[in-house]
């Protein structure tokens, strides 16, 4: 069963910083998706990718296959940036990470 | 642009209770999903269905059932309500899984049961 695992857990910083999240899964995968959970609960996708890097505004999203590692950057961070980030990744069923709470300060 | 919409954003119900969670999606998607979510523990998923009348339990089944009756609609019930699915359920769609298709999740419904 593949194991996913996100670090941090939490995460506090001033805005305009420059907001790393990272994602690991112990078996290989087809896709991994990177989510999005505001305060309210909706849920918005922000990238799906298989290998390489997306990039989308001031988020970026890289994946390494071998490493089984993905990160999520924000640049400029801001405070509307709080939210939780989900890592989820795809082999014969969808796992999700248990998310990491990001709190941007202005 | 794409929209899943459920029928509650709050709801509270008595133990005992016979509960729906209604949720539609208006992207002509096949699979439709059921999951909860509770502090520590992210998204399980409790159900999905990837065509009318077609269902598949999720990781966690149990007290809970589906309908999809229409394409658009995948209906979570809870037969018989307890505490311990005091959750928040979040309900989302994709399109046929050819190259990985991302999921469109709804707003979540935050389900107290008493």
């Amino acid at each position: 069963k593949n194991e996913v695992e996100q670090s941090p857990q939490n995460l506090t910083a001033q805005e305009g910083e420059f907001i790393t999240i990272n994602c690991s899964y112990s078996v290989g995968i087809s896709a991994l998706h990177w989510l999005q959970q505001h305060p309210g609960g909706g849920i918005v996708s922000l990238f799906m990718l298989s290998s390489g890097k997306k990039k989308h505004g001031r988020l970026i999203a890289t994946i390494n296959i071998q490493e089984k590692h993905s990160s999520l950057h924000i640049t400029a961070s801001h405070p509307r940036d709080s939210a939780v980030y989900i890592c989820a990744v795809r082999d014969d069923k969808i796992i999700f990470g248990k998310g990491t709470r990001l709190h941007i300060l202005p | 642009d794409v929209k899943v919409t459920q029928s509650s954003r709050y709801l509270v119900k008595r133990t005992g209770e016979k509960v729906f969670l209604e949720c539609v999606q208006d992207m002509d998607h096949e699979n439709m999903f059921w999951y909860r979510q509770d502090p520590g523990l992210g998204l399980r998923l409790i159900y999905f269905s990837y065509d009318v009348k077609m269902k598949e339990k999720g990781d966690i089944p149990e007290g809970y059932s589906v309908s999809r009756e229409k394409k658009e609609r995948f209906s979570l019930i809870l037969e018989s309500a307890s505490t311990n699915q005091t959750s928040m359920y979040l309900c989302a769609s994709s399109s046929v899984d050819r190259g990985n298709q991302p999921q469109h999740f709804g707003d979540g419904t935050r389900l107290s049961i008493l």
